[in-house]
């Protein structure tokens, strides 16, 4: 079964750029995985940042962006802020109508 | 405005039964493919079922196939998650979701879950 990869964890400076990666334990991630990104902060619903790769969600500073990095899928920080600090979750399409969410990255910002 | 409300949660017994429901306004529900996702306490987000806009087809993580059964009522703008013979692993807050299909030569591809509810705990234990 194809699992998919996230770091646990990631520490940001305030205003640094941190980048967060999503792969897969069998193969590559490209742009036919749709992958998409959600921000999670504690007792809240998942807010999508990121899909298609690389298209915004309405409302999203352009401060996060997405893509391809080799073979996994990325989001980036730029200029982290200190409400930043959330889980952030990666989703892939693993084809007949399955999908996978990665185990989640705890980002802080100190 | 897109609104997802779940309901139906609570305390059920292992190898009970439990029916959650997730009302959705705001949209026009019979256009849109359905999800639930759910989260065990202190744990990441899972993906639980997919369902067609027209309930034609749905899709199952291994783990709850056979068990938990996916449904909608698009007369009623209501989705709904059947579970049965649940387990203590089962205990998660289930999160409606709203997922972008996309249609192409291949069928529908997933894209992403742009809407969610605000989830219902779902407590199984004795």
């Amino acid at each position: 079964q194809t699992v998919v990869t996230q770091e646990p964890s990631f520490s940001v400076s305030p205003g640094g750029t941190v980048t967060v990666t999503c792969g897969l334990s069998s193969g590559s991630v490209s742009t036919r995985n749709f992958p998409s990104w959600y921000q999670q902060t504690p007792g809240q619903a998942p807010r999508r940042l990121i899909h298609s790769t690389k298209t915004r969600s309405s409302g999203v500073p352009d401060r996060f962006s997405g893509s391809i990095l080799g073979n996994k899928a990325a989001l980036t920080i730029t200029g982290a802020q200190a409400d930043d600090e959330s889980d952030y979750y990666c989703v892939l399409y693993l084809g007949s109508g399955i999908v996978g969410f990665g185990g989640g990255t705890k980002l802080t910002v100190l | 405005e897109v609104q997802l409300v779940e309901s139906g949660g609570g305390l059920v017994q292992p190898g009970g039964s439990l029916r959650l429901s997730c009302g959705a306004s705001g949209f026009t529900f019979s256009s849109h493919w359905m999800s639930w996702v759910r989260q065990a306490p202190g744990r990441g987000l899972e993906w639980v079922a997919n369902i067609k806009e027209d309930g034609s087809e749905k899709y199952y993580v291994d783990s709850v196939k056979g068990r938990f059964t996916i449904s909608r009522d698009n007369a009623k703008n209501s989705l709904y998650l059947q579970m049965n013979s649940l387990r203590a692993e089962d205990t998660a807050v289930y999160y409606c979701a709203r997922a972008e299909f996309l249609s192409g030569y291949f069928g529908s591809v997933f894209e992403s879950f742009d809407y969610w509810g605000q989830g219902t705990l779902v407590t199984v234990s004795s």
